[in-house]
């Protein structure tokens, strides 16, 4: 089944606490991409990556990283996690140009 | 930067018809996305515009002009589980900036 997984669903954290939140699709597909989304905001880009080895940054990139080392995955790291950081996490991928597939997303609390 | 303005909510009659929709203005542009995503889940995919004018599939269907900034999506024949957000997101260059989203509520 064609699919996008992400892990873990759900996350609960103190301050300062480096976490990996890990993204992986089965589509072969060139470009992934992570969103936070909040209240009243929408879905915001945090970081795309257009194939292995090419990352840039989407809109809100601050206190994030991301590597693209396999095709196939696409981890989230968040260094020193920050009470602002709390939000609905969605990774996606597409062929390019195309529809993107979104994961079930991750709910990440940070206290 | 990137403006993309949609309606917060809009509640209508099953078996009928709505339309949501989406201006926007930004630095760049390669088309227009539409998402539905019900509450709890993650968004799916139901249309792209690149070019101007109107797409249908099914019950939905999507309009865009490039001049005017501007794109809708229409829902018609409207069922109890069309009820959701539905995102509009521009596309620039591969980078996706999304509205808020537009809340229908879908009303017996």
């Amino acid at each position: 089944e064609a699919q996008v997984t992400q892990n873990p669903r759900y996350l609960i954290t103190v301050t300062g606490k480096k976490l990996t939140v890990t993204c992986s699709q089965n589509m072969n597909h060139e470009y992934m991409s992570w969103y936070r989304q909040d209240p009243g905001l929408g879905l915001r880009q945090i970081y795309y990556s257009m194939n292995v080895e090419v990352t840039d940054k989407g809109d809100v990139p601050e206190g994030y990283k991301v590597s693209r080392k396999e095709k196939r995955n696409f981890p989230l790291i968040l260094e020193s996690p920050s009470p602002n950081q709390t939000s609905l996490y969605f990774c996606a991928s597409s062929s390019r140009g195309y529809e993107q597939y979104f994961g079930p997303g991750t709910r990440l609390t940070v206290t | 930067g990137q403006n993309i303005d949609q309606p917060t909510e809009m509640t209508a009659t099953e078996g009928a018809i709505v339309q949501i929709n989406c201006t926007y203005q930004t630095s760049g542009f390669n088309g227009l996305f539409w998402y539905q995503q019900h509450a709890g889940e993650a968004p799916t995919f139901l249309s792209y515009n690149v070019l101007d004018g109107l797409e249908e599939k099914g019950r939905f269907s999507s309009f865009l002009s490039r001049s005017k900034g501007y794109s809708y999506l229409l829902l018609k024949e409207l069922q109890m589980k069309d009820s959701a957000s539905y995102l509009c997101a521009v596309n620039n260059d591969y980078k996706l900036s999304f509205g808020a989203g537009t809340t229908v509520t879908v009303r017996a």
